[in-house]
C-alpha cells in the first residue's frame, strides 16, 4: 500500500527556533495536508497544498507542495511553546488520506 | 458549529470481549471516516462511508471490526472479539467533500 516517510520523528528546540520537516512519498497525490494533533484530541488541519508547486503559509506556518508531487516540507518560523505537539503530513487522493508517522516537536523555554 | 462527537472517550477491555464506538458526524457531511492510531504512528483508514453506503473498507479486518451507517448519520465500529493488538486511539472523522474533521478519538486499551 502508499506509504509516507515522514522526518525528522522527533524534535528538541529552543523557544524562537525554527522548524522545518518534510514527507517523502512513493506514489503521487493531488493533495499534501499538513495536522496538528495535541495529547488526546484529533488531528486539526494546518495546512492543505492542492497544486505542484504550490506554496503557502498560515501565520508562521509555511509549506510546499513538491514539482513531483511525491513530497512535501511544512515550516515553522520563531517557535512557540504552543506549538508542542505531532505533526503529521498526509497525502490524499480520491477523498482518501494516507498519514505519515509523525513529527514529535518538543520545545525548550 | 460543534465538531465530530465520540463516545466513549476511554475504554478498557479484556482480550476475547465486545466493544463498541460511536460517532455522530457534523451535520450534513456526507462522508465519514474510522481511523486506527496506534501509538507512535499516523492514523489509518479501517472504513469510509458515502451517506450509508461504504466507499472503502479494504483496510478493515472484518473477520472482527464492523461498522455500520445505517441512517448515513450516526456511525458506529464494533470489535468482537478484541485483540491485544487492538490497543489504539479510534478517530472519526467527517467532511462536506475534500476537507475532513476529526473527532477527539476513543482510547481503547485491551488487556
Amino acid at each position: 500500500g502508499q506509504q509516507l516517510n515522514q522526518s525528522p520523528q522527533s524534535m528538541f528546540i529552543q523557544e524562537g527556533e525554527d522548524v522545518s520537516m518534510n514527507c517523502t512519498s512513493s506514489s503521487i497525490f493531488n493533495t499534501w495536508l499538513w495536522y496538528k494533533q495535541d495529547p488526546g484530541e484529533g488531528p486539526v488541519l494546518l495546512i492543505a497544498l492542492y497544486k505542484a508547486g504550490e506554496l503557502t503559509s498560515n501565520g508562521r506556518l509555511t509549506a510546499q507542495f513538491g514539482i513531483t508531487r511525491k513530497d512535501s516540507f511544512l515550516n515553522i518560523s520563531a517557535s512557540i511553546p504552543s506549538d508542542v505537539g505531532i505533526y503529521f503530513c498526509a497525502g490524499q487522493g480520491a477523498q482518501k488520506l494516507v498519514f505519515g508517522q509523525g513529527t514529535r516537536l518538543t520545545i525548550n523555554p | 458549529e460543534a465538531g465530530v462527537a465520540q463516545s466513549p472517550r476511554y475504554k478498557i477491555i479484556e482480550k476475547r470481549q465486545s466493544v463498541a464506538f460511536w460517532c455522530n458526524p457534523i451535520s450534513g457531511h456526507a462522508t465519514l471516516y474510522w481511523y486506527q492510531q496506534i501509538l507512535g504512528q499516523g492514523p489509518k483508514l479501517l472504513i469510509q462511508f458515502q451517506n450509508n453506503g461504504v466507499v472503502d473498507d479494504s483496510q478493515l479486518p472484518k473477520d472482527r471490526f464492523s461498522a455500520e451507517r445505517l441512517k448515513g448519520v450516526d456511525s458506529t465500529l464494533k470489535i468482537q472479539p478484541a485483540k491485544l493488538e487492538d490497543s489504539a486511539v479510534y478517530l472519526c472523522a467527517s467532511s462536506p467533500y475534500n476537507e475532513q474533521f476529526f473527532g477527539p478519538g476513543t482510547r481503547l486499551t485491551v488487556l
